[in-house]
């Protein structure tokens, strides 16, 4: 079974601070993502990675930046945490064939910014 | 306008009706259509997955694509408590990494 894990399923923060999300997936894909999911808005793409190093902006990447350093290893940075950030977040992995279309998703974060 | 809009419900029904689940969207270009459920306080798990037009049954789901009238369908037949979930329209360009998603459908069923 393929396995997307993330760091962490609830996190509390204050405004201001420097927040890192996690996100391991254990199939060995290429692509990965990085989701917010807020009432009302359905889910909305931050940033994708199709390969180690590498990195696409999303529809909302304004306030985060990603790493990707190892293929297995995706990860979200809020350099400065803002209210309006608090949301769930969403990682997910997919294979790298065309027409493969799985995107295998985490459990999520449920981020708070106080 | 968003680009897939999708009516987020709530949606309540007996336990046994049949359910039927809607997306429209704008871009003609969009080709592979996918349906997501997702459980309380979990991550989305892909449900359905269809190439351009037509229709694709896997047990008590139906999805349908109608790219003249660019709108899709999911059927959930003989609709089961478990089912109580949060259904999600996804779709994409050929060649394109990027999903857009729906706003998702709550859907209750009721023993």
């Amino acid at each position: 079974d393929v396995k997307v894990t993330q760091s962490s399923r609830y996190l509390v923060k204050r405004t201001g601070e420097k927040v890192f999300l996690e996100c391991v997936q254990d199939m060995d894909h290429e692509n990965m993502f990085w989701y917010r999911q807020d009432p009302g808005l359905g889910l909305r793409l931050i940033y994708f990675s199709y390969d180690v190093k590498m990195k696409e902006k999303g529809d909302i990447p304004e306030g985060y930046s990603v790493s990707r350093e190892k293929k297995e290893r995706f990860s979200l940075i809020l350099e400065s945490a803002s209210t309006n950030q608090t949301s769930m977040y969403l990682c997910a992995s997919r294979p790298g064939a065309e027409g493969t279309d799985t995107q295998y998703f985490g459990p999520g974060t449920r981020l708070t910014v106080l | 306008q968003k680009e897939v809009e999708q009516d987020p419900g709530p949606l309540s029904v007996p336990e046994g009706a049949i359910v039927s689940l809607n997306c429209t969207y704008s871009n003609s270009a969009f080709q592979y259509f996918m349906w997501y459920r997702q459980y309380s306080r979990k991550g989305p798990e892909l449900l359905m997955y269809t190439y351009s037009s037509g229709n694709k049954e896997d047990g008590r789901f139906t999805a349908q694509v109608d790219k003249s009238s660019k709108y899709i369908s999911l059927f959930i037949r003989d609709s089961q408590p478990s089912d109580s979930a949060t259904y999600l329209c996804a779709m994409r360009l050929q060649g394109a990494q990027k999903l857009v998603f729906g706003q998702g459908t709550r859907l209750t069923i009721n023993p």
